[in-house]
């Protein structure tokens, strides 16, 4: 069936690392690739989003590059910040607009 | 304006009251989601309302009757609620026009509710 993989937290990192987290997807038909974001006690916020293949999604030093031919969509940031910590859902959505939420990645960033 | 609104912020309730949460968005959106959110999980789809109109129901028990009343609004009636119900209740929307890619949805900041 469909799915997404997403590495599991949480992930600890210091201040100014660099950050990878990791997004699989099987099957077919995802046109477009979504990473939301949910800081604590708060609603999902859209982070950024690739809608064709090789697309490149990027917002707040964040990007993730839609790699059809890997079915994944890695997210990336090459120096997080206190304020990043959170948690980070990797989502494919159907043509339906159905989202197909990964488990979430916990990032704890520490000062 | 891209916010979607949520009241009440936080609801107890017990197994045998009839509450209702609220939701309201001004951005023309034709498409409104309603996702339960369990402690460290991911949201899961309840509801879907495209054009006023219930397009998904995620095989949710009778207990949560979900309402459009009309393009902005999107309300869900609960009644005869489980502890298990306890749990953050998401609202969204979308543009949700056919024939484009899928749409970026705004998430309101939910209601927490806890069934005693």
């Amino acid at each position: 069936g469909n799915s997404v993989t997403q590495m599991e937290g949480p992930v600890t990192l210091s201040e100014e690392a660099f950050l990878t987290i990791n997004c699989t997807y099987t099957a077919t038909g995802y046109p477009s690739l979504f990473w939301y974001v949910q800081y604590p006690g708060e609603g999902l916020q859209l982070l950024l989003k690739a809608t064709k293949a090789d697309d490149k999604g990027s917002n707040k030093g964040f990007e993730a590059t839609y790699r059809k031919e890997t079915t994944s969509f890695h997210l990336e940031k090459g120096s997080v910040q206190v304020s990043d910590s959170a948690v980070y859902f990797c989502a494919p959505a159907r043509r339906d607009d159905k989202i197909i939420f990964g488990k979430g990645t916990r990032l704890h960033i520490l000062p | 304006d891209t916010e979607v609104t949520q009241t009440p912020k936080h609801l107890v309730m017990g197994m045998t009251n009839k509450k209702s949460l609220k939701c309201e968005q001004h951005m023309g959106h034709r498409a409104m989601y309603w996702y339960k959110q369990k402690a460290k999980k991911p949201p899961e789809l309840m509801f879907v309302y495209s054009y006023e109109k219930l397009s998904i129901n995620e095989s949710v028990p009778s207990r949560f009757s979900p309402e459009c009343p009309n393009s902005s609004l999107l309300n869900l009636h609960l009644h005869a609620l489980q502890p298990e119900d306890s749990a953050l209740y998401l609202c969204a929307s979308s543009e949700g026009l056919a024939g484009g890619p899928p749409d970026t949805q705004y998430f309101g900041p939910g209601t927490r509710l806890t069934v005693l």
